[in-house]
């Protein structure tokens, strides 16, 4: 099977403008989180979909918002960019036996 | 809230030498415990899991022990290669209801010189 993959892997935005990550999960997982990881505060949890629904939500603006559709591939979007968004994006998906697959990350600079 | 502490390190070994990283968690119930690995430049990979007090995980000589009298879950491994050099998370979650998301430690730099 595939693994997660995560498009773009890089990207570059100015402070102000929004952004949209794209990730597809593994063939058969319904399951997806998002998580941002930064040197100074580590792995965060963003949030989780399954079935197109939101289930759980980390501690982040609402700024950071999320979206699944109907073949499990997600969307992250983050609006009005701030220089502390500067991260790599990771997105995982899950299978019934809670073990979840990370995909590459998506790295995000904010200048 | 549910939280875990591993060793932050960096940790620097030579080749052959034995690992340690600790890792406690604190957590409402009984979580999953795991293991996850991240090489430079890329996304985490699960390393090895456990479900449930006294389970031992394992994989590519890398061992964990779930205790659940130490809230601990100390990754070994006997001999370290150079190619395990990577940085290592200690992760938690609830395994129950509907709502799931992975708590990680601060992560653990490991360096492996030959």
């Amino acid at each position: 099977k595939a693994g997660v993959t995560q498009t773009p892997r890089y990207l570059i935005k100015t402070r102000g403008q929004q952004v949209t990550l794209s990730c597809s999960p593994i063939s058969g997982h319904r399951s997806v989180s998002w998580y941002q990881q930064t040197p100074g505060q580590g792995l965060q949890f963003l949030f989780e979909y399954f079935s197109e629904t939101q289930r759980n939500k980390g501690n982040f603006p609402g700024r950071f918002s999320g979206r699944q559709f109907s073949n499990s591939r997600s969307e992250m979007n983050v609006s009005t960019l701030e220089l502390g968004d500067s991260a790599l994006y990771l997105c995982a998906s899950r299978d019934r036996l809670y073990e979840q697959y990370f995909g590459p990350g998506t790295r995000l600079t904010v200048t | 809230g549910d939280s875990v502490t591993q060793m932050e390190g960096p940790v620097t070994l030579s080749e052959e030498a034995f690992l340690t990283i600790n890792c406690t968690y604190t957590a409402t119930g009984y979580p999953s415990l795991f293991w996850y690995v991240q090489y430079p430049g890329e996304g985490l990979q699960l390393l090895l899991k456990a479900t449930k007090a006294d389970d031992k995980g394992s994989n590519k000589g890398f061992e964990a022990t779930y205790r659940k009298e130490t809230t601990s879950f100390h990754l070994e491994k006997g001999s370290v290669q150079v190619s395990d050099s990577a940085v290592y998370f200690c992760a938690s979650t609830y395994s129950g209801g509907s709502n799931y998301k992975l708590t990680f430690g601060k992560g653990t730099l490991l360096t492996v010189n030959p």
